[in-house]
């Protein structure tokens, strides 16, 4: 099984501020990395996928980097609708598996 | 636009067998090339993979709950469900169908909340 580590569990943020959100693996899964965006109360919504490919119709402030091991997801801009939960997952090998998440609130 | 809705009792008794459908509409599950998941998320809690199958009926359980789970489609219905047996409070959660293609999820369907509970 390979673990995933995503911190900061909680990010306290602005509008307009550039966010980072980090995915460590417990081993390296070159590029085949997801990103999600989880609004309460609703299903999670693909961002990111082969760790750096947006997904049709992400707004390109979502930005997606790393191989191997380390990952990170960037929001250039902080927008009003972006304050949610990010989850990570790692699709190398099974069983699939997704980071902790990541809650972005407004500061 | 491929689109997923789950069904199902929404409470089941201890050491019952939980049991939900997966309804796909905008597209076939029998025209291949995806897999047919369930992901399932404890109140307040991260994501959990339960495992897919494929329309030919091949599946892959997480081993955490390969021993409780069957994933089963039936492709007339254009429907895919879901079986977890002996279930305990442990296993309340909602729980999601989704598809993925080549390994990330790409739609989701809107969820339902499994609470298990005498």
């Amino acid at each position: 099984v390979i673990w995933m580590t995503q911190s900061p569990s909680l990010l306290s943020a602005s509008t307009g501020d550039r966010v980072t959100i980090s995915c460590r693996m417990s081993q390296g899964i070159s590029s085949y990395l997801a990103w999600y965006q989880q609004k309460p109360g609703k299903a999670p919504e693909l961002l990111i996928y082969a760790a750096s490919t947006l997904q049709s119709g992400v707004p390109s402030r979502f930005s997606g980097s790393g191989s191997g091991t380390d990952f990170t997801l960037t929001i250039s801009c902080l927008q009003s609708e972006d304050f949610a939960t990010y989850y990570c997952q790692q699709y190398y090998s099974f069983p699939r598996t997704f980071g902790q998440g990541t809650k972005v609130e407004i500061k | 636009q491929v689109q997923l809705q789950e069904s199902g009792p929404g409470l089941v008794k201890p050491s019952q067998t939980l049991s939900l459908t997966c309804t796909v509409s905008g597209g076939s599950i029998s025209s291949g090339g995806y897999y047919w998941s369930w992901i399932r998320q404890h109140p307040g809690k991260g994501l959990e993979w339960i495992g897919y199958i494929y329309y030919s009926g091949s599946t892959y359980y997480n081993p955490s709950l390969k021993s409780r789970v069957t994933i089963s489609v039936d492709t007339s219905k254009n429907q895919f469900s879901l079986k977890l047996s002996s279930v305990t409070a442990a296993d309340t959660a909602v729980y999601y169908c989704a598809f993925e293609g080549l390994g990330y999820f790409q739609h989701w369907g809107q969820g339902t909340l499994v609470t298990v509970s005498s």
